[in-house]
């Protein structure tokens, strides 16, 4: 069936160096790829998305970059900061589909 | 501001009895969706509503249901059926139907049974 997987679990980084989280997907139809950040206690936040024409895609510290031929997209945050730990989720979607598949989750701790 | 306010943010039931969790949105979306939440998974579809009066079964309905009588509100009921009821739910909305819409998501209710 359809399915994202999403590596790693769990990610120390020390503040200011580059964290990278990846995720895969089964279902060749999908072409949206939202990444969600979701703070302890809150629900999860839309903090970039892109779409299936594009190859990647950057705001500020955050980029995403998507390989549709190797079904693969990966978060990118650079430079980070102690406010960039949360939990981090990849999902993926296809147009005129009400279903979103989403990650497990990679749990990111900033060391100051 | 517009968002979506769910209600309450912690919940406690015991075994047996049938609980109902409110959501509300003031965004005028179209589509709202119930998602379920357990450590270290990722979220799970309960059911989702594109319109008015209209709701389908998402990955794992059995033991829930929902209503949709008007477009701002969408409820989950947790019934007695359900057999792992505590976890943490998360209700959504899109502004239509269609699978790239980015999900606005509540702040959840977290509900404990014993």
């Amino acid at each position: 069936g359809e399915n994202v997987e999403q590596h790693p679990s769990t990610l120390s980084v020390q503040e200011g160096d580059s964290a990278v989280i990846k995720c895969t997907y089964s279902d060749s139809a999908s072409n949206y790829f939202p990444w969600y950040k979701q703070e302890l206690g809150k629900g999860p936040q839309l903090i970039i998305d892109i779409r299936s024409n594009v190859g990647e895609k950057k705001d500020q510290r955050i980029a995403v970059t998507l390989n549709k031929t190797a079904k693969h997209f990966s978060l990118h945050i650079t430079e980070t900061q102690p406010e960039d730990s949360a939990v981090y989720f990849c999902a993926a979607s296809f147009l005129r589909g009400f279903k979103t598949i989403f990650g497990a989750g990679t749990r990111l701790f900033v060391k100051a | 501001d517009g968002g979506i306010t769910q209600s309450p943010k912690y919940l406690f039931r015991k075994e047996g009895q049938n609980v109902t969790l409110s959501c509300e949105q003031n965004l005028n979306h179209d589509a709202m969706y119930w998602y379920r939440q357990d450590p270290g998974q990722g979220l799970r579809l309960i059911y989702y509503s594109q319109i008015v009066n209209d709701f389908q079964k998402g990955d794992i309905a059995e033991g829930y249901s929902v209503s949709r009588e008007k477009k701002e509100s969408f409820p989950l009921t947790v019934t007695s059926a359900q057999k792992n009821p505590t976890a943490f739910y998360l209700c959504a909305s899109t502004d239509t139907g269609d699978g790239d819409s980015p999900l606005h998501f509540g702040n959840g209710t977290r509900l404990t049974v014993t």
